[in-house]
């Protein structure tokens, strides 16, 4: 089993439209959780940060942290073709709540 | 500095050459990884610095890779004997070890080409 999984995608959704997605990781006693948006040819931008179990909000995006499930998600909210990205889900694992291990990514595309 | 920084940007070099890549991370941050990505492919962990604890190397693809970091600042990954299959975006990214706020925050990355 991999240590962060993502559905690869592509997931694709009308611009206006929330986007939903989803990562799930393996390792139980993981504290930090974070989620990266990545344009082709970029590097890596972070968005949000969780390290609670519920829900997280800032502007268009809120995070989800469900440890027992052992799953964390994105929404974005009135989705918009900029949103057109790859999208990285990563846990820390050690007791910093770092050395992160990243998920293989799920290619989003907001359609106009 | 204010982001972290990488160099050069791109890279071109013959197969079986040596090729030394250049991370200066964010000022303070205690914490220092880098990672491998290949055209259309996620991440790949590669090796963490975390202050002056032992790096974790587990991520090196083979012995041709090897990465330092000296006083506890800047760091060099070293590609001995390059290989085709060498050719990537290697990324640095750099983070603060405390309780909370512990993001990683990633420089442009080095583009190596192995010809």
């Amino acid at each position: 089993q991999k240590e962060v999984e993502q559905n690869s995608g592509p997931l694709s959704v009308p611009e206006g439209a929330i986007a939903s997605l989803n990562c799930t990781y393996s390792d139980r006693v993981s504290q930090s959780f974070f989620w990266y948006r990545q344009y082709s040819g970029k590097s890596p931008e972070l968005i949000m940060s969780i390290y609670s179990n519920g829900d997280k909000e800032d502007g268009r995006f809120t995070a989800q942290l469900n440890k027992a499930s052992q799953y964390v998600s994105l929404l974005i909210r009135d989705s918009q073709p900029s949103d057109s990205a790859t999208y990285l889900c990563a846990v820390g694992r050690d007791n910093y709540g770092q050395n992160f291990v990243f998920g293989p990514g799920t290619r989003l595309s907001v359609l106009p | 500095g204010a982001g972290v920084s990488q160099s050069p940007s791109n890279k071109v070099t013959e197969k079986g050459k040596d090729v030394e890549l250049r991370c200066d991370p964010i000022s303070g941050h205690t914490a220092l990884y880098w990672y491998r990505q290949s055209l259309g492919q996620g991440l790949e962990f590669l090796i963490y610095f975390q202050g002056n604890s032992a790096p974790d190397k587990s991520g090196l693809p083979s012995d041709r890779f090897s990465a330092e970091r000296t006083g506890g600042s800047v760091s060099t990954l070293t590609i001995q004997r390059t290989q085709q299959e060498d050719s990537a975006v290697y990324l640095c990214a750099s983070s603060f070890a405390r309780t909370a706020n512990t993001e990683a925050f990633f420089g442009q990355g080095t583009r190596l080409t192995v010809v």
